[in-house]
């Protein structure tokens, strides 16, 4: 059973923000939200994390709403390297060990 | 090396033959993940190591495939009796603790490696 709902696939152009929103209903007290990237032919690579309100790195931002139900994932000023599936990982509610659960990733698609 | 690495890259074989894929994790990491992509699809969580406690096998499609890890080192996963639908991308991934902290700990992937099975 899925624990995350993304949107399948974004179009977007180049210089354009993106964001994408990750639903996660069942997420627990203690599980932080990690948003993974996957070009293709390669393995998921992190991205960015948090817990609540806003995250900022180099690479993009993570805001989380206060009943942390959701969260976006958003990329400024996208290039056509930003072509790749997202993955938004929450950890599993009830605490079982190792079973994270990978949402089934936004394919982003970026347009020159 | 500095990152996790997997072998082969690729395996081709023939229905009903028994396959062996190795993970190198990074060193120090305790916790070893494999998980399975097919064509288009996302990741299918397999089974999860965390330094010497049993392994969290729920996520295994059936009882032919296993897996092993000889504590914090290399894990192997095996497929006996491979099927066509056996055909994906293994990845393998590690992180420093585990899940304890659920989503908490990075995991880091290895490239994968290519199943096809014919």
């Amino acid at each position: 059973l899925a624990k995350t709902t993304q949107p399948i696939s974004m179009d977007s152009y180049e210089g354009q923000e993106v964001n994408i929103t990750c639903s996660h209903n069942n997420i627990a007290t203690n599980d932080y939200i990690t948003w993974y990237q996957q070009f293709p032919s390669q393995g998921p690579r992190f991205i960015i994390q948090g817990y609540k309100t806003k995250v900022t790195n180099e690479v993009a931002s993570l805001f989380i709403p206060a009943d942390r139900k959701s969260s976006t994932l958003s990329l400024p000023r996208v290039s056509l390297s930003d072509t790749a599936v997202y993955y938004c990982l929450v950890g599993e509610g009830g605490g079982s060990q190792g079973n994270l659960i990978f949402g089934k990733g936004t394919k982003l698609s970026v347009k020159p | 090396g500095a990152g996790v690495s997997q072998s082969p890259s690729n395996k081709v074989t023939e229905k009903g033959k028994d396959v062996e894929l190795r993970c190198d994790p990074i060193s120090g990491h305790t916790a070893l993940y494999w998980y399975r992509q097919r064509l288009g699809q996302g990741l299918e969580f397999l089974i999860y190591f965390q330094g010497n406690s049993a392994p969290d096998k729920s996520g295994l499609p059936s009882d032919r495939f296993s897996a092993e890890r000889t504590g914090e080192s290399v894990s192997t996963l095996t497929i006996q009796r491979t099927q066509q639908e056996d055909s994906a991308v293994y990845l393998c991934a590690s992180s420093r603790l585990g899940t304890s902290g659920g989503a908490r700990e990075t995991q880091y992937f290895g490239p994968g490696t290519r199943l096809l099975v014919l």
